[in-house]
């Protein structure tokens, strides 16, 4: 298997513009996660779905961010407007219920 | 709410020194337990897990982990660290009531030549 495939793999936006990192999880897994990766705050869950469901988006952190997964295969995470602030590393992940997560290899979003 | 606790931000040792990071987690109930390691510049990988069974679990890389359900823990252990081994070093717990993954704050692991 390909593993969790993530694009782009990395993003240098200008503030105010729209970023949409999207995410292909591993055949057969039925739960997606989206991770937040920065020196400050660490490694932050923004959302994660279930059978194409979000389960629980609590730790989205404003409504400029959104998610959506249209079927099992593809998952869109997009920040509108982009802000400063916004660099990361956005990590998605994937696995079977009661198993481990797999991650993809990260989108490195700069935003100046 | 649960959470994790790594006790130490970064441990420093000499090729061939043990290793033991602590991991402890607050939840009373049944739990799925990890370790995942983040190589410089690289995504997490699944390191280990622990959902029941034998409490010492044996991972990839010549890790292993002991789970002591009294005490809270899950501590990571290698008897001989190599300067490849220099990473940061995540614990994570998961309960059986939903799917998302509670990590540590993350110990990073530096190992001189």
């Amino acid at each position: 298997d390909a593993g969790v495939i993530q694009s782009p793999r990395h993003e240098v936006t200008e503030m105010g513009q729209e970023v949409t990192l999207r995410c292909k999880p591993i055949s057969g897994h039925n739960s997606l996660f989206w991770y937040r990766q920065t020196m400050m705050r660490g490694l932050e869950l923004l959302i994660y779905f279930n059978n194409n469901v979000p389960i629980d988006d609590s730790g989205m952190p404003e409504d400029r961010f959104s998610a959506k997964m249209p079927n099992a295969s593809f998952s869109t995470l997009k920040i509108q407007p982009s802000e400063p602030r916004d660099s990361a590393v956005y990590f998605c992940a994937s696995s079977l219920e009661y198993a481990g997560q797999y991650f993809g290899p990260g989108t490195r979003l700069t935003v100046t | 709410a649960q959470s994790v606790s790594q006790h130490n931000h970064h441990v420093i040792l000499s090729e061939a020194a043990s290793l033991e990071l602590g991991c402890n987690y607050s939840y009373g109930g049944t739990v799925n337990l990890f370790w995942y390691v983040q190589y410089p510049g690289q995504h997490l990988q699944l390191l280990l897990k622990y959902f029941s069974g034998d409490p010492l679990v044996k991972g990839i890389k010549g890790f292993e982990a002991e789970f002591i359900k009294s005490k809270f823990s899950f501590n990571l252990r290698k008897p001989s660290v190599q300067w490849s081994d220099t990473a940061e070093y995540f614990c994570a717990v998961k309960d059986n009531q939903g799917g998302k993954l509670i990590f540590g704050q993350g110990t990073e692991l530096s190992v001189k030549p």
